[in-house]
């Protein structure tokens, strides 16, 4: 069955540092997001990307955040200056169509420490 | 800002009994709900979903009932099995949102032998 990949699984970096989360959608898939759940806390949307562009961002996502699709099949979620507030899991998700009824398959996350 | 809440941070249920797991939601322009199970150390799979069209959804052991009025939904789960014990996320779209899924904090559901 085809899934969502994410690596590395866990990332440890110094507060300040740049971070590159990497993600493999499914392959047939056009839409993909990035999700985050800091520790007891709820699953956040972080952006939606379609056709090379960002489609929706929330208040989260802000200039430290950026996402790409650098090939055909990467997808990436950099985070320029880490702060200890950006500890979290991290997780991508893709979906074949748009719309709440395409189901958005994830991947099993990248828990980012910042120290 | 919740606008997708689950009150009911742990349910325990005895195998085969009926777990009813609970959602409400603040905005009215939410269209579709969906449910995800979470075990550790993955990411949410999809279970269940339903439109606002819709007051019912059923899928084998799942079904998930919307009372839009009460801006209200839930999960049944019948029977419980000891390997459905995890973490069950409700979320929300809107279909002008970019697909973007607001979640609820989860409910963690242990089904005893």
């Amino acid at each position: 069955e085809p899934e969502v990949t994410q690596t590395p699984s866990h990332q440890v970096t110094q507060m300040g540092q740049e971070v590159i989360l990497r993600c493999v959608p499914i392959s047939n898939h056009l839409y993909f997001y990035w999700y985050r759940q800091i520790l007891g806390q709820k699953v956040e949307f972080l952006v939606s990307f379609y056709n090379n562009e960002i489609s929706e961002k929330s208040e989260i996502f802000d200039d430290q955040f950026s996402v790409e699709r650098p090939d055909g099949s990467n997808f990436t979620l950099k985070i320029r200056s880490t702060k200890l507030e950006d500890s979290a899991m991290y997780f991508c998700a893709s979906s074949e169509g748009a719309g709440g009824y395409n189901e958005q398959f994830f991947g099993p996350g990248t828990r980012l420490t910042v120290l | 800002d919740q606008q997708v809440k689950q009150n009911s941070p742990s349910l325990s249920v005895q195998e085969g009994r009926i777990s009813i797991l609970n959602c409400d939601y603040t905005n009215s322009m939410f269209d579709y709900f969906l449910w995800y199970k979470k075990y550790p150390a993955e990411g949410p799979t999809f279970l269940i979903s339903i439109s606002s069209i819709k007051d019912k959804n059923e899928d084998g052991r799942f079904t998930v009932f919307l009372n839009k009025s009460a801006k209200h939904l839930s999960l049944h789960i019948v029977p419980s099995q000891p390997g459905d014990s995890a973490v069950y996320f409700c979320a929300a779209s809107e279909d002008n949102a970019g697909n973007m899924l607001t979640f609820g904090g989860g409910t963690r559901l242990m089904v005893k032998p």
